[in-house]
């Protein structure tokens, strides 16, 4: 089974400019979820999608938005990117969003945003 | 404060010692996971618990529902085992929230 997989993996981008990042899920996998990890942060909580709809969000601008299609793939837009944007963005899929082994969350390469 | 703790923030060891990680949280929860970032970037599911003790390897991971604590332990610890340590947990209500650790970045010196 493949695994979790994003694209680009790496990007430069300039202030100002928007961005759209993707993420295929693990196959059968319903939730997706974004994180931002900037140098020397933990992982920050984006946003999380289940079926289409976004389940969570964590404490980001509304430049971040993003969205889950039917075939569970999922994008995640930043608009007017500002240098502090600059980071690696990692989307995780798992099966379901209940408790039990069903919430075991798979994580992709990520995406290295480097805007200047 | 924070939902989910971890200590320590940095913990730097010789090879072959036994290692303790402690992670508490604060809210009511269905699972909570152990996460291993290496400084590459990669992030790797560990254990997902919910109550008592898992095994794999070195590695050992408990859970104390009543404390609201988990450990993560390794022993007899190599150099490799250097990485971030991330602890998360999945809520046990309606939303089913992931409140994810600071991490805890661990070095062993050979």
């Amino acid at each position: 089974k493949a695994g979790v997989t994003q694209t680009p993996r790496y990007l430069i981008k300039t202030r100002g400019q928007q961005v759209t990042l993707s993420c295929s899920p693990i196959s059968g996998h319903r939730s997706v979820s974004w994180y931002q990890q900037t140098p020397g942060q933990g992982l920050q909580f984006l946003f999380e999608y289940f079926s289409e709809t976004q389940r969570n969000k964590g404490n980001f601008p509304g430049r971040f938005s993003g969205r889950q299609f039917s075939n569970s793939r999922s994008e995640m837009n930043v608009s007017t990117l500002e240098l502090g944007d600059s980071a690696l963005y990692l989307c995780a899929s798992s099966l379901m969003i209940t408790g039990g082994l069903a919430n075991e969350q798979f994580f992709g390469p990520g995406t290295r945003l480097t805007v200047l | 404060k924070n939902e989910v703790e971890q200590s320590p923030q940095n913990l730097t060891a010789q090879e072959g010692e036994f290692i303790t990680i402690n992670c508490s949280y604060s809210v009511g929860i269905s699972a909570l996971h152990w996460l291993q970032q290496h400084p590459g970037g990669g992030i790797v599911s560990l254990f997902m618990l919910s109550s008592g003790k898992k095994k794999h390897g070195r590695l050992i991971a408990t859970i104390n529902i009543q404390e609201k604590h988990s450990s993560l332990h390794i022993t007899a610890s190599h150099p490799r085992d250097s990485a971030v340590y991330i602890c998360a947990v999945r809520t046990q209500d309606s939303n089913y929230q992931l409140i994810w650790g600071a991490g805890t970045k661990l070095i062993i010196k050979p």
